[in-house]
């Protein structure tokens, strides 16, 4: 069974720290990885990673996918209480072709940043 | 409308009444997923339509639950005889295949609460 699974479930910071988020897939058909934050309802969407090694970055976040090992980070740095969310990972499967295919999300990360 | 919209954004129910929740994608949005959250946990996913193609049903949990989507558009998912193990946020998001890495756009939800 394909399954992403996501650490810490849960993380409380101050602000200003910096910290790193873990995500962990078997999914056949590998495609793409997403990352998406949640504040409210509808998440919003940060990074997609396709290729290793390759860091994606947004002003003080930043994530990397390694394929050997299955696993992508998302660090934020400087941490802020904006930053105080659910942060989710997310995998697509190829389905041939131009298909999208479907996207297999871990449990997510909760994350709390206080002044 | 511009987005994914769902309706109703909040519903309160009896165990055992019947529900349906409504989601209307982006035009043109091929692809249609239906996740659930309950609450401070990540996203499960229910149902996924592509296209024409035979909907993946793997991801709901029982026969009380179902899903219908008429071709590329509107979509209702029912569940019968509600139990309060239901009370979530249920999460609607659509995509089509795109050059964009920002392919998939959600819903605010449904609240729904079994009591």
């Amino acid at each position: 069974e394909d399954k992403v699974v996501q650490s810490p479930l849960s993380l409380v910071v101050h602000e200003g720290d910096t910290v790193t988020l873990n995500c962990s897939y078997e999914v056949t058909n590998f495609r793409s990885l997403l990352w998406y934050k949640q504040e409210k309802k509808a998440p919003t969407f940060l990074f997609m990673l396709t290729s290793s090694g390759i860091e994606k970055k947004s002003g003080r976040l930043s994530s990397i996918l390694d394929k050997k090992e299955l696993s992508s980070i998302l660090n934020i740095t400087a941490t802020q209480t904006g930053d105080s969310a659910i942060y989710l990972c997310a995998v697509e499967e190829s389905a041939g072709g131009t298909s999208y295919g479907k996207l297999t999300f871990g449990q997510g990360t909760i994350l709390t940043v206080h002044p | 409308g511009a987005g994914v919209s769902q309706s109703p954004s909040n519903k309160v129910t009896e165990k055992g009444k019947d529900v349906e929740l409504r989601c209307d994608p982006i035009s043109g949005h091929t692809a249609l997923y239906w996740y659930r959250q309950r609450l401070g946990q990540g996203l499960e996913f229910l149902i996924y339509f592509q296209g024409n193609s035979a909907p993946d049903k793997s991801g709901l949990p029982s026969d009380r639950f179902s899903a219908e989507r008429t071709g590329e558009s509107v979509s209702t998912l029912t569940i019968q005889r509600t139990q309060q193990e239901d009370s979530a946020v249920y999460l609607c998001a659509s995509s089509k295949w795109t050059e964009s890495e920002e392919k998939l756009f959600f819903g605010s939800g449904t609240q729904l609460s079994v009591l």
